[in-house]
Formats: structure tokens, sequence, C-alpha cells
């Protein structure tokens, strides 16, 4: 059974470049959508972006400007670079999985907490 | 973009009871929902796909109906399990939104 597992430090200063890690075991990398998705401290959930390829990755307009996101498939690893963060980048970062017949969140991490501050 | 708003935003009900929660679209999504359901401190789980598709694994007292803008998540028979947050996404387009989300408290 698939799992992921995302990893990454859990202070980041303001204007600093967050940087996540979500690791797949038990199945593969490849022919998925993978997601970013997080949630600040007793609020909703926030869709950061998708990548599917190099050539297919679609990101929160509100967010385009500061996100990478990029694959490793011989580390089976998804990644995630959010650049100059600030206080209001503070909250659980989820990496899902979602097949492309259907699109949908299917496999989620637990979640990684990242706090921004000096 | 498109803006989902979830009704109602909180929501008490007992075991037993027959409960919908709705989502609509600020315009047509198709059948490009999904729902979901968060407990404290957990991950999201997928519900329903494509509207009206049950994930494999959820019982069969949940269901989605709805097409176009307006969707409805029903449980037929609320059970204690399925206290939580409820979510509404839709993936119509190349910028995928989440509804704000409906907190189910059981009595």
């Amino acid at each position: 059974q698939v799992q992921l597992q995302e990893s990454g430090p859990g202070l980041v200063k303001p204007s600093e470049t967050l940087s996540l890690t979500c690791t797949v075991s038990g199945g593969s990398i490849s022919s998925y959508y993978w997601n970013w998705i997080r949630q600040p401290a007793g609020k909703g959930l926030e869709w950061i972006g998708r990548f599917y390829s190099t050539y297919s990755t679609n990101y929160n307009p509100s967010l385009k400007s500061r996100v990478t996101m990029s694959v490793d498939t011989s580390k089976n690893q998804f990644s995630l670079k959010l650049s100059s963060v600030t206080a209001a980048d503070t909250a659980v970062y989820y990496c899902a999985r979602a097949p492309r017949s259907t699109a949908a969140l299917a496999v989620w991490g637990r979640g990684t907490p990242v706090t921004v501050s000096s | 973009d498109i803006q989902m708003t979830q009704s109602p935003s909180t929501l008490s009900a007992s075991v037993g009871d027959r409960v919908t929660i709705t989502c609509r679209a600020s315009q047509s999504i198709s059948s490009w929902l999904a729902w979901y359901q968060q407990k404290p401190g957990k991950a999201p789980k997928l519900l329903i796909y494509k509207a009206s598709n049950l994930e494999s694994g959820v019982p069969s007292r949940f269901s989605g109906s709805g097409s176009g803008t307006e969707f409805t998540l029903t449980i037929s028979s609320l059970q204690p399990d399925d206290f939580g947050t409820y979510y509404c996404q839709q993936y119509n387009n190349d910028w995928d939104t989440f509804g704000q989300g409906t907190k189910l408290e059981i009595k």
C-alpha cells in the first residue's frame, strides 16, 4: 500500500525559502498527479499546486510566483519550494497523490508543520 | 477563480440521522468535485470523487450527487465515527479550490 511522508525543516526564517520533500513508498511516482496542500492552524485547506511532469504543472495563482515543484523519480520523491516566506505561510503542509483518471486526492501524507519565524 | 461555498458551516446531528451538506460553485465545474472528511490532527480522507463516485473502502452510507454548480454530500444514517470537518474540492481547471468546510458534531 502506497504511503507518503513529508519531511523538511519545521522552522523557516522570514524571506527565506521553504523546502519540503514527500517520499513515496510502496508505489511508483510515475503516472500520477502530485499535489501540495496546506492548512493554517484552525483554518481550511488551501491547494498549492500540482505536478505531473516538467511540462505539466499547475500552481495556485496567489502563490505561483514563489512556488516550484519537482519530482525525483530515482529517489521516489516529490518536492516543494516556496520562496520569500512570511508568517502567512505558517501551516501544516500535506502532499497528496491523485490518479490521472479521477484527479481527486486519494492518498495523503500525514502532514508536516512549518512555522515561519525569526 | 472558482469559489466553493459550503453550507452549513456547522452541523449538529444525532446518530441515525440523515445528514446533507451542500457545496455550490461560482461557475460550472461539470462533475469535477470531490468530498473529504478530516478529523482533528489528521490528514483529509477522500470520500467521493467525480461528484458521485464512492472511493474504495468508504462506507456506503456516504453518497454524493450533483453537477454543474450545486452538489450534495449525504450521510444516510449518521454514525458516531462520522464526526469531523467535511470539505468539498473542485478540480475542473488548472486551479483547484476547496470549500471553507462544514464541521459536523454528533449530539
